[in-house]
């Protein structure tokens, strides 16, 4: 089956620091990826659809300037949280949709945690 | 966006089927019904969807309701690793999944 790659799984940094996040498909290339976060005992929120070659796209409320993406190849997007702060902290997940017809399920990555120190 | 109604919690005995009802009385002729779990601290695992047939593959069965307003996930001998938190989504016609509050699933031994 389709297969998303996240990395790192794990980081604590302090505050100030930006954190880059890698999301991959491995068997597939994905011209559709996004990004999701998720607080404790809450569901997923969508932060941004990331397009291959293209801007992403932002949800209500998500900074831009503050989470950035870039999707440069088909198989990769990075998530980049810029100065990061302690109310960053949070599970960020990636998903990515085979691209065999706009029905296809997305697949998702394992999650980051994230820690602002 | 048509909107899920899920209860927030069932218990099931490990061996027996659990059934995981949803309701999506709004949906549009053209949207499909999808399924993830996600086990705690990992990231959503797709589990199957369908359109307006019942749809079956290793993991589980779907049940849709020949007016499509709810639907029912089959697993059909659940284990302790089938403990989680189960979303029913109907898929945008933006191509976005939104994810609702889900099933809380615990499987007892």
């Amino acid at each position: 089956g389709a297969v998303v790659s996240q990395h790192p799984s794990w980081v604590i940094c302090k505050s100030g620091t930006s954190v880059k996040i890698e999301c991959r498909s491995l068997d597939f290339q994905a011209t559709t990826m996004f990004w999701y976060r998720q607080f404790p005992k809450q569901s997923l929120m969508l932060m941004a659809t990331s397009n291959e070659g293209s801007k992403a796209t932002y949800e209500q409320g998500v900074e831009k300037d503050k989470f950035l993406i870039n999707h440069a190849s088909l198989t990769l997007s990075t998530l980049t949280v810029t100065s990061a702060h302690p109310e960053d902290s949070s599970f960020y997940i990636c998903s990515a949709r085979e691209p065999t017809g706009k029905r296809q399920p997305q697949h998702f990555g394992d999650g980051t945690r994230l820690s602002i120190l | 966006d048509a909107k899920t109604t899920q209860p927030t919690s069932m218990d099931c005995a490990e061996g027996r089927a659990a059934n995981l009802p949803c309701n999506h009385s709004t949906i549009s002729g053209n949207e499909y019904v999808y399924w993830y779990r996600q086990i705690h601290s990992q990231g959503p695992q797709y589990i199957i969807h369908g359109l307006k047939n019942n749809e079956t593959n290793e993991m589980a069965s779907l049940i849709i309701t020949e007016d499509r307003k709810s639907s029912t996930l089959i697993l059909p001998h659940a284990t302790l690793r089938d403990t989680a938190v189960y979303y029913c989504i109907v898929m945008a016609g933006n191509e976005k999944l939104t994810f609702g509050t889900g099933t809380r699933l615990t499987i007892i031994p």
